[in-house]
């Protein structure tokens, strides 16, 4: 298994400019998640999804759009990039969760996001 | 909402000394899930230790075990025996029944020095 992959590693934007990040697994988790960290910060919730066609926003949404048409797919658009979205973007995966059974978040290798 | 608060930004320990690193969280909820997570300089999150709120039993893993207080709110992480690889950035995560929604604190800056 290739467990959670991100593309790119690393990314310079103008602002203004649009892209997407890539993120898949192929351990046919039900949950996925992007994160943000900011220098010196953990990782904010930017939006996260809890199946193929269900998607909702965490805590930063703002400037950002996600959909999710496969269970292994879940790209993360920028839809015109500001300085303040320079940060390192995770993505993450897990099973769904009842109350007895263990949640653990596969993590990403992360993609560096720099605009200027 | 639930917040997690690490007030120990950076901590140090000596080579085969024991370190604690402290966490407080904040919910209304009675199930939930607590994590440690390590981040090294290759910025890969690693999972350290996981604990669920209704076992009362503190979780250990080899030198790595919590100190999990409920009623206080607090989810502290012992390293044991501290190894030079151990330094890191550790994060304390909370994480309601609904995985993809987990809130983090904002990380303790470990060094382990020879």
């Amino acid at each position: 298994n290739a467990g959670v992959t991100q593309t790119p590693k690393f990314q310079v934007l103008k602002t203004g400019q649009s892209m997407t990040l890539q993120c898949a697994q192929d351990m046919n988790h039900e949950y996925m998640s992007w994160y943000r960290q900011d220098p010196g910060m953990g990782l904010r919730l930017i939006h996260y999804s809890v199946g193929a066609g269900i998607t909702d926003q965490g805590e930063v949404p703002n400037g950002y759009n996600v959909s999710r048409s496969t269970t292994e797919d879940f790209p993360l658009r920028l839809l015109s990039a500001a300085p303040s979205q320079t940060s390192v973007y995770f993505c993450a995966s897990s099973y769904s969760v009842s109350l007895t059974s263990y949640n653990e978040q596969f993590f990403g290798p992360g993609t560096r996001l720099t605009v200027l | 909402a639930q917040t997690v608060t690490q007030s120990q930004p950076e901590m140090s320990v000596q080579e085969a000394e024991t370190v604690t690193l402290s966490c407080t969280y904040d919910t209304s909820e009675s199930n939930y899930y607590l994590f440690w997570y390590k981040q090294p300089p290759s910025r890969q999150m690693i999972l350290v230790i996981r604990q669920e709120a209704y076992k009362q039993q503190n979780a250990t893993e080899n030198r790595f075990s919590v100190n999990f207080q409920k009623a206080a709110k607090s989810f502290s992480l012992k390293i044991s025996d501290s190894q030079l690889g151990d330094t890191a950035m550790y994060f304390c995560a909370f994480s309601s029944t609904n995985a993809g929604k987990s809130t983090f604190g904002d990380g303790t800056t470990l060094t382990v020095k020879p």
